[in-house]
Parts: structure tokens; C-alpha cells; sequence
């Protein structure tokens, strides 16, 4: 079993849609938590960091941990095309090494 | 400020040849962690670097190696390429606490024949 699960997807929506996208995880030590952003070709890209169980907002953006249940989302708003890319959650136990999941795709469909 | 920067972004290259990929970080930031990125594997962390120093490694053959310069550039070098070994190499600097994030480059694509 992975550390990490994620479904990969692909997930596909209409323009403007909410995007629910989930992590499961198994290590109690993970402490920290991100959501990378990655298109084609390029490199991940940081969308959201958090440290604590609760809720995190950023624009369009709100990242939630519950640590309780070993559970982390990311919740996208009124999404758009541009937002079509793969998102990978990734944790860390603060030795230094991310731990990501497999990646979802999404595509936003105008 | 200047981002993660990776050289060169491409490389082919047959088996038994080694390679050396380079990775500045972004100004400031002392840490650099390498890794490697399949569609079948998804992102694996290699290595990480602090000071000059490697503080975590990952599950990786000793084929694969690397260091950190005084400056904090980072090289990593894999010896006696295998065909697995094709795959988009991401380098990520952070300042330097070990929890802090990670910015990631564009990455070097490598492409073992």
C-alpha cells in the first residue's frame, strides 16, 4: 500500500464547476501539506501549504487537512479552462522529502 | 526573483553512458531535493542537500548520485544508464528548515536508448 493515495482521474467538468480533489494518506508523521499544480511538460507548481488540521483559503483555492482521519482536499471554484492540469498533493514529515500522490488530472471543458 | 532553474532541459543518451544535470536554486535558498518523475511511478524524491551536505536519501540505487556546491547549486550524476532510468528529473530548492516548501523547476527530460 502507498503512503500516499490519490485518484488519478481523469476527472472531467463543465466551466465554472467546483472541483473536489482528495488525499489519503497512512504516515502519522506527515505533518505538512501542499497541492502542486503541474501542466504538460513543466514542472509542479505550488498552489497551497498548510501545516494544521482546518481550512486554508486562496482565491479560488481552499485547502483542507483533517489529520484526524488521515484526509486532505483541495477545492477548486468557479473553474476554468486554464485550470486543466494534473494536481498532485504531497506531504512531508519534515525530514526534508515529499511524499506525493499519483495525480489527478482534471480538464475544464468551456 | 529568478526561479529554479535546470540545465540542459533535454538529453538522449544510450545505455551504459553516465549524465550530470545541474539545478540552481532560487537566490536565498540553501536546500535542494532531487526527483524523479515516471508516469508508472509517479514523483520519487532522490536526494536532498543542505550546506553542502546530503540530509535524506531516498530508495534509489547508488548509481545515483549527487552533491551541493558552496554557492548551493546542485549536480546530480547517474553512472551506467539503464533504459528505466528515462524520466523528467525535477530539482526543488526551499529556504532551509526541513519543513519549509519546496519551488520546483522546469526539469530535465531524459531519454535513455
Amino acid at each position: 500500500q502507498k503512503e500516499v493515495e490519490q485518484d488519478p482521474g481523469p476527472l472531467s467538468v463543465p466551466e465554472g464547476a467546483i472541483v473536489s480533489l482528495n488525499c489519503t494518506y497512512s504516515n502519522s508523521a506527515f505533518q505538512y501539506f501542499m497541492w502542486y499544480r503541474q501542466y504538460s511538460r513543466k514542472g509542479p507548481e505550488l498552489l497551497m501549504y498548510t501545516y494544521s488540521s482546518g481550512n486554508k483559503e486562496d482565491g479560488r483555492f481552499t485547502a483542507q487537512v483533517d489529520k484526524s482521519s488521515k484526509y486532505i482536499s483541495l477545492f477548486i471554484r468557479d473553474s476554468q479552462p486554464s485550470d486543466s492540469a494534473t494536481y498532485l498533493c504531497a506531504m512531508s514529515d519534515g525530514t526534508g522529502k515529499l511524499i506525493f500522490g499519483q495525480g489527478t488530472t482534471l480538464q475544464v471543458k468551456p | 526573483k529568478a526561479g529554479v532553474t535546470q540545465t540542459p532541459r533535454y538529453l538522449i543518451k544510450t545505455r551504459g553512458q553516465q549524465v550530470t544535470l545541474s539545478c540552481s536554486p532560487i537566490s536565498g535558498h540553501r536546500s535542494v531535493s532531487w526527483y524523479q518523475q515516471t508516469p508508472g511511478q509517479g514523483l520519487q524524491f532522490l536526494f536532498e542537500y543542505f550546506s553542502e551536505t546530503q540530509r535524506n536519501k531516498g530508495n534509489f540505487p547508488g548509481r545515483f548520485s549527487g552533491r551541493q556546491f558552496s554557492n548551493s547549486r546542485s549536480e546530480m550524476n547517474v553512472s551506467t544508464l539503464e533504459l528505466g532510468d528515462s524520466a523528467l528529473y525535477l530539482c526543488a530548492s526551499s529556504l532551509d528548515f526541513l519543513g519549509d516548501t519546496q519551488y520546483f523547476g522546469p526539469g530535465t527530460r531524459l531519454t535513455v536508448l
